[in-house]
């Protein structure tokens, strides 16, 4: 199995525009999350989902924030519009409850200028 | 009071010593227990899980204390490889996984 895959693994876009992040988990999941991580904050969880159903969305940091996925193999974490405070770089981590360890995606290196 | 607390450091450690450090949780309710090892600019990756009665790998030692509600993550005869930042993590209730900050260990020849 390839592991989690993020895509793009970075992004420099400017402030307003609209960024979506994409994430592969692994064959087999049924969780996935998003998480943003940096310096000043740490590893944040701003999302997960079961089963394609988003569990709890209480990290998210506003409306401009948005998630989704579709099916079992793909996930969209969508900011718009897009702001320098965003810049970070936002994880995807997949698991199962059999398996408990989360396997991470390479992250996006987000930059907002 | 944050969900995971954690010593941010950094810990600067002689080659070949010994370090320890913890992490506190709130949610007493939390059911498993991780340590997860990051190196800088990459992904997080599992150490080791954390069992009630304690465990060993290797040169690692992880600790629970429920009472207290805190995890322990003990590194001994340290090696220069061994720098990175240690995150730990409850598993609470619906398998949500929420990290902690981190503490950053610096090895030293």
């Amino acid at each position: 199995d390839a592991g989690v895959i993020q895509s793009p693994r970075h992004e420099v876009t400017e402030m307003g525009q609209e960024v979506t992040l994409r994430c592969k988990p692994i064959s087999g999941h049924d969780y996935l999350f998003w998480y943003r991580q940096t310096m000043m904050r740490g590893l944040e969880l701003l999302i997960y989902f079961n089963n394609n159903v988003p569990i709890d969305d209480s990290g998210m940091p506003e409306d401009r924030f948005s998630a989704k996925m579709p099916n079992a193999s793909f996930s969209t974490l969508k900011i718009q519009p897009s702001e320098p405070r965003d810049s970070a770089v936002y994880f995807c981590a997949s698991t199962s409850p059999q398996l408990i360890v989360a396997f991470f995606g390479q992250g996006t290196r987000l930059t907002v200028v | 009071r944050k969900e995971v607390e954690q010593d941010p450091g950094p810990f600067n450690v002689p080659e070949g010593a010994t370090v320890a450090f913890n992490c506190t949780y709130s949610n007493s309710a939390s059911q498993s227990f991780f340590w997860y090892r990051q190196d800088c600019r990459k992904e997080p990756k599992l150490l080791m899980s954390v069992y009630s009665s304690g465990n060993e790998d290797g040169r690692f030692t992880a600790q629970l204390n429920r009472a207290s509600q805190y995890i322990s993550l003990l590194i001994r005869d340290s090696k220069l490889s061994d720098s990175a930042t240690y995150l730990c993590v409850p598993q609470a209730a619906g398998n949500k996984l929420t990290f902690g900050g981190g503490t950053r260990v610096l090895v030293k020849p």
